[in-house]
C-alpha cells in the first residue's frame, strides 16, 4: 500500500488563481512533512516543510498539516506559468538518524495564461 | 555553492552490462540516497547511506548495490543490467532532519 497518497493527479488552473494540492499518509510514524517541486529536466527541490498542526505560509505558498488525520495541503496563491511543475508531498519519521523520506507519486500542475 | 552532482547525464548500455552511477555533494552531508523516478511512480527509494561504509537497502533494492568509501561521494551499481531498469535516477543528501538536496538525475537507458 502506498504510504503517501497525493489527490489529484494532475491539477490546471488559471494564471492568477489558487491551486490547491493534497497529501495523506496512512503511517502513524510519518510526523515531518515536506513539498518538493520538480520542473521538467530537473531535480526535485524543497518548497517547504510542515512539522506541527496548522498552517504555515511562505510568500504565495500555504501548507496546512492536521496530524489527527495525517494530511497535508499546499496552497498555491496567484499561480504563475513558473509554477507549472510536478509536485510532491514527502513524509518521514521524526528523529535525526532515520534518514529516509517517503515519497508520494505526485501531482502535475499547470498553470495556463 | 550547494550542490549534489551527478555523473552522467545521459547514459545508455546493452542488456547485460554493467553500470556505474556516479554522484558527489559538496556540503559534507551524513545521509546519501539513491531514488529512481518511473512516470506515474514518483520517487521510489533504492538505497539510503547514513556515512561511510553505512548503508542501507531502502525499498526497491534488488539489482542495485551501492558504495560509499569517503563521505562526499555515493555511487550506484547496476551488476548485468536489465531493460527494466531503464529510469531516472537520482541521488540525493541531506543533514539530519532538514531539506533534501536533489541532483539533477541521470537518464538510463538499457536496451
Amino acid at each position: 500500500q502506498q504510504k503517501v497518497q497525493q489527490s489529484p493527479e494532475s491539477l490546471s488552473v488559471p494564471e492568477g488563481g489558487m491551486a490547491s494540492l493534497n497529501c495523506t499518509s496512512s503511517d502513524r510514524n510519518f510526523q515531518y512533512f515536506w513539498w518538493y517541486r520538480q520542473h521538467s529536466g530537473e531535480g526535485p527541490k524543497a518548497l517547504m516543510s510542515i512539522f506541527s498542526d496548522g498552517d504555515k505560509k511562505e510568500g504565495r505558498f500555504t501548507a496546512h498539516l492536521n496530524k489527527a488525520s495525517l494530511h497535508v495541503s499546499l496552497h498555491i496563491r496567484d499561480s504563475q506559468p513558473s509554477d507549472s511543475a510536478l509536485y510532491f508531498c514527502a513524509a518521514s519519521e521524526p528523529g535525526a538518524n532515520t534518514g529516509k523520506l517517503t515519497f508520494g507519486h505526485g501531482t502535475i500542475l499547470r498553470v495556463h495564461p | 555553492d550547494m550542490k549534489v552532482t551527478q555523473m552522467p547525464r545521459y547514459l545508455i548500455k546493452r542488456m547485460g552490462e554493467n553500470v556505474l552511477l556516479e554522484c558527489g555533494q559538496d556540503m559534507s552531508h551524513e545521509t546519501m540516497y539513491w531514488y529512481r523516478q518511473d512516470p506515474g511512480l514518483g520517487l521510489q527509494l533504492i538505497y539510503i547511506s547514513y556515512d561511510v561504509d553505512s548503508n542501507s537497502e531502502g525499498d526497491i533494492p534488488k539489482g542495485y548495490r551501492v558504495s560509499r568509501k569517503k563521505r562526499e561521494h555515493f555511487s550506484l551499481i547496476l551488476d548485468s543490467a536489465k531493460t527494466n531498469q531503464t529510469s531516472v535516477y537520482f541521488c540525493a543528501s541531506r543533514q539530519a532532519n532538514t531539506e533534501v538536496f536533489f541532483g539533477k538525475g541521470t537518464r538510463l537507458t538499457v536496451v
